[in-house]
Protein backbone atom coordinates (compact mmCIF):
# COMPACT_ATOMS: atom_id res chain seq x y z
CA UNK A 1 0.00 0.00 0.00
CA UNK A 2 1.15 3.47 -0.74
CA UNK A 3 2.43 5.21 2.37
CA UNK A 4 2.20 8.41 4.02
CA UNK A 5 4.42 10.37 6.74
CA UNK A 6 3.06 13.15 8.76
CA UNK A 7 4.74 14.92 12.15
CA UNK A 8 3.53 12.63 14.82
CA UNK A 9 1.96 16.31 16.63
CA UNK A 10 1.60 20.23 16.10
CA UNK A 11 0.32 22.84 17.96
CA UNK A 12 -1.36 25.94 17.33
CA UNK A 13 -2.97 29.33 18.65
CA UNK A 14 -6.54 29.32 18.83
CA UNK A 15 -7.70 31.76 15.83
CA UNK A 16 -4.83 31.03 13.74
CA UNK A 17 -4.38 29.46 10.45
CA UNK A 18 -2.65 25.65 10.52
CA UNK A 19 -0.70 23.75 8.29
CA UNK A 20 -0.49 20.57 8.40
CA UNK A 21 2.09 18.42 5.89
CA UNK A 22 1.50 15.55 4.48
CA UNK A 23 4.81 13.49 2.69
CA UNK A 24 3.99 10.90 -0.01
CA UNK A 25 6.60 10.75 -2.30
CA UNK A 26 5.53 7.14 -3.74
CA UNK A 27 2.31 8.07 -4.89
CA UNK A 28 1.16 6.94 -7.65
CA UNK A 29 -0.97 8.37 -11.04
CA UNK A 30 -4.25 7.27 -9.77
CA UNK A 31 -3.64 7.98 -6.10
CA UNK A 32 -6.03 10.71 -4.12
CA UNK A 33 -4.80 12.05 -1.57
CA UNK A 34 -7.83 12.14 1.30
CA UNK A 35 -7.66 13.49 4.79
CA UNK A 36 -9.84 12.77 7.61
CA UNK A 37 -9.67 13.56 11.63
CA UNK A 38 -10.84 11.94 14.59
CA UNK A 39 -12.33 14.07 17.80
CA UNK A 40 -11.09 12.37 21.02
CA UNK A 41 -14.00 9.41 21.51
CA UNK A 42 -15.21 9.87 18.13
CA UNK A 43 -14.94 7.74 14.48
CA UNK A 44 -12.86 9.18 11.94
CA UNK A 45 -14.36 11.72 9.74
CA UNK A 46 -13.92 12.93 6.24
CA UNK A 47 -12.37 16.48 5.86
CA UNK A 48 -11.35 16.55 2.11
CA UNK A 49 -9.61 15.18 -1.05
CA UNK A 50 -7.69 16.36 -4.10
CA UNK A 51 -6.04 14.63 -7.42
CA UNK A 52 -3.79 17.48 -8.79
CA UNK A 53 -5.27 20.80 -8.16
CA UNK A 54 -5.69 22.26 -4.79
CA UNK A 55 -9.16 22.18 -3.43
CA UNK A 56 -11.23 23.88 -0.84
CA UNK A 57 -14.11 23.18 1.07
CA UNK A 58 -16.06 24.30 4.08
CA UNK A 59 -14.01 22.87 6.42
CA UNK A 60 -10.55 23.27 5.29
CA UNK A 61 -8.15 23.71 2.06
CA UNK A 62 -6.06 21.27 0.08
CA UNK A 63 -2.96 22.40 -1.44
CA UNK A 64 -0.94 19.69 -3.35
CA UNK A 65 2.35 19.74 -4.60
CA UNK A 66 2.94 20.20 -8.14
CA UNK A 67 4.93 16.92 -8.36
CA UNK A 68 2.32 15.38 -5.76
CA UNK A 69 5.16 14.19 -3.61
CA UNK A 70 3.47 16.17 -0.29
CA UNK A 71 0.37 18.35 0.44
CA UNK A 72 -0.64 20.29 3.25
CA UNK A 73 -3.98 20.26 4.77
CA UNK A 74 -4.54 24.34 5.74
CA UNK A 75 -7.36 24.93 8.61
CA UNK A 76 -7.65 28.60 7.92
CA UNK A 77 -8.42 29.74 11.79
CA UNK A 78 -8.07 26.96 14.19
CA UNK A 79 -10.94 26.48 16.81
CA UNK A 80 -10.85 24.59 19.96
CA UNK A 81 -12.77 21.85 18.29
CA UNK A 82 -10.38 21.17 15.56
CA UNK A 83 -7.87 19.40 18.07
CA UNK A 84 -7.95 16.08 17.08
CA UNK A 85 -5.87 13.25 15.10
CA UNK A 86 -5.69 14.02 11.14
CA UNK A 87 -4.62 11.21 8.84
CA UNK A 88 -3.60 11.80 5.46
CA UNK A 89 -4.45 8.58 3.29
CA UNK A 90 -3.76 7.54 -0.04
CA UNK A 91 -6.71 6.04 -1.94
CA UNK A 92 -8.77 6.08 -4.95
CA UNK A 93 -11.63 8.42 -6.13
CA UNK A 94 -14.52 6.88 -4.35
CA UNK A 95 -15.09 5.54 -0.96
CA UNK A 96 -15.25 1.90 -1.91
CA UNK A 97 -11.75 1.02 -0.94
CA UNK A 98 -10.61 0.54 2.33
CA UNK A 99 -8.78 3.24 4.25
CA UNK A 100 -5.03 2.52 5.48
CA UNK A 101 -4.41 4.89 7.91
CA UNK A 102 -1.11 5.81 10.03
CA UNK A 103 -0.19 7.27 12.99
CA UNK A 104 -1.71 10.75 11.97
CA UNK A 105 -0.57 13.85 13.59
CA UNK A 106 -1.94 14.98 16.84
CA UNK A 107 -2.93 18.56 16.42
CA UNK A 108 -3.36 20.96 19.81
CA UNK A 109 -4.83 23.88 19.80
CA UNK A 110 -4.29 26.72 22.54
CA UNK A 111 -6.71 28.74 23.48
CA UNK B 1 -29.69 12.65 8.99
CA UNK B 2 -28.98 9.51 10.85
CA UNK B 3 -25.29 8.50 10.68
CA UNK B 4 -23.48 5.13 11.52
CA UNK B 5 -24.71 3.74 14.40
CA UNK B 6 -22.86 0.98 16.39
CA UNK B 7 -23.37 -1.16 19.54
CA UNK B 8 -22.92 -1.51 22.41
CA UNK B 9 -21.09 1.74 22.91
CA UNK B 10 -18.93 -0.10 25.68
CA UNK B 11 -18.09 -4.13 25.76
CA UNK B 12 -16.84 -5.66 28.68
CA UNK B 13 -15.97 -9.33 27.61
CA UNK B 14 -14.18 -12.49 30.07
CA UNK B 15 -11.19 -14.05 28.14
CA UNK B 16 -13.13 -16.87 25.97
CA UNK B 17 -16.66 -14.81 26.27
CA UNK B 18 -18.27 -14.85 22.83
CA UNK B 19 -19.04 -11.15 21.38
CA UNK B 20 -21.32 -9.92 18.92
CA UNK B 21 -20.68 -6.20 18.13
CA UNK B 22 -23.69 -4.64 15.60
CA UNK B 23 -23.38 -1.83 12.99
CA UNK B 24 -26.12 0.18 11.31
CA UNK B 25 -24.94 2.13 8.50
CA UNK B 26 -26.45 5.04 6.73
CA UNK B 27 -29.51 3.79 4.42
CA UNK B 28 -29.17 3.02 1.38
CA UNK B 29 -25.01 2.98 1.38
CA UNK B 30 -24.12 -0.46 -0.27
CA UNK B 31 -20.65 -0.72 0.58
CA UNK B 32 -19.27 -1.48 4.43
CA UNK B 33 -16.59 -1.52 6.27
CA UNK B 34 -15.01 -2.92 9.69
CA UNK B 35 -11.84 -1.40 11.29
CA UNK B 36 -10.40 -1.92 14.43
CA UNK B 37 -8.30 0.49 16.26
CA UNK B 38 -5.63 -0.25 18.98
CA UNK B 39 -5.21 2.31 21.35
CA UNK B 40 -2.74 5.12 20.72
CA UNK B 41 -2.70 3.46 16.60
CA UNK B 42 -4.97 4.92 13.76
CA UNK B 43 -7.61 2.42 12.23
CA UNK B 44 -7.07 -1.19 10.77
CA UNK B 45 -8.99 -2.65 7.68
CA UNK B 46 -10.52 -5.81 9.04
CA UNK B 47 -13.07 -6.31 6.43
CA UNK B 48 -15.22 -4.92 3.95
CA UNK B 49 -19.01 -5.61 2.05
CA UNK B 50 -20.77 -4.83 -0.82
CA UNK B 51 -24.84 -5.31 -0.06
CA UNK B 52 -24.31 -9.00 1.20
CA UNK B 53 -21.52 -9.85 -0.15
CA UNK B 54 -18.27 -9.99 1.45
CA UNK B 55 -15.85 -8.97 -0.80
CA UNK B 56 -12.68 -8.64 1.06
CA UNK B 57 -12.04 -10.06 4.80
CA UNK B 58 -8.09 -10.06 4.62
CA UNK B 59 -7.98 -7.89 7.86
CA UNK B 60 -9.20 -10.33 10.00
CA UNK B 61 -6.61 -11.44 12.32
CA UNK B 62 -7.83 -14.97 12.96
CA UNK B 63 -10.64 -17.18 12.16
CA UNK B 64 -12.13 -16.07 15.83
CA UNK B 65 -13.24 -12.92 13.93
CA UNK B 66 -16.48 -13.59 11.56
CA UNK B 67 -18.69 -10.66 10.01
CA UNK B 68 -21.66 -10.63 8.21
CA UNK B 69 -24.48 -8.36 6.27
CA UNK B 70 -27.10 -11.29 5.39
CA UNK B 71 -29.07 -8.62 4.22
CA UNK B 72 -27.12 -5.60 3.02
CA UNK B 73 -27.80 -3.21 5.38
CA UNK B 74 -26.97 -4.49 8.74
CA UNK B 75 -23.62 -5.87 9.85
CA UNK B 76 -22.72 -7.77 12.72
CA UNK B 77 -18.71 -8.52 13.62
CA UNK B 78 -18.35 -11.67 15.75
CA UNK B 79 -15.43 -12.28 17.96
CA UNK B 80 -15.21 -15.92 19.52
CA UNK B 81 -13.18 -16.83 22.21
CA UNK B 82 -12.13 -13.19 23.20
CA UNK B 83 -8.63 -12.48 24.09
CA UNK B 84 -6.73 -9.78 25.65
CA UNK B 85 -5.08 -8.92 22.48
CA UNK B 86 -8.84 -8.30 21.05
CA UNK B 87 -9.41 -5.38 23.03
CA UNK B 88 -9.71 -2.29 20.89
CA UNK B 89 -12.71 0.44 19.18
CA UNK B 90 -14.42 -1.38 16.32
CA UNK B 91 -15.48 0.93 14.13
CA UNK B 92 -17.79 0.19 11.10
CA UNK B 93 -18.04 2.86 8.22
CA UNK B 94 -20.27 3.18 5.41
CA UNK B 95 -19.21 4.45 2.60
CA UNK B 96 -20.61 7.66 0.24
CA UNK B 97 -19.40 8.98 -3.21
CA UNK B 98 -16.03 9.33 -2.38
CA UNK B 99 -15.39 9.42 1.25
CA UNK B 100 -16.32 6.48 3.95
CA UNK B 101 -18.81 7.60 7.46
CA UNK B 102 -17.80 6.24 10.35
CA UNK B 103 -19.63 5.48 13.45
CA UNK B 104 -18.34 6.29 16.95
CA UNK B 105 -17.18 2.80 17.43
CA UNK B 106 -17.71 -0.41 19.79
CA UNK B 107 -14.94 -0.22 23.08
CA UNK B 108 -14.34 -4.10 23.78
CA UNK B 109 -12.21 -4.48 26.59
CA UNK B 110 -11.81 -8.26 27.62
CA UNK B 111 -10.52 -9.13 31.29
Amino acid sequence: DAKTTQPNSMESNEEEPVHLPCNHSTISGTDYIHWYRQLPSQGPEYVIHGLTSNVNNRMASLAIAEDRKSSTLILHRATLRDAAVYYCILSGRSGNTPLVFGKGTRLSVIA
Amino acid sequence: GAGVSQSPRYKVAKRGQDVALRCDPISGHVSLFWYQQALGQGPEFLTYFQNEAQLDKSGLPSDRFFAERPEGSVSTLKIQRTQQEDSAVYLCASSGAYEQYFGPGTRLTVT
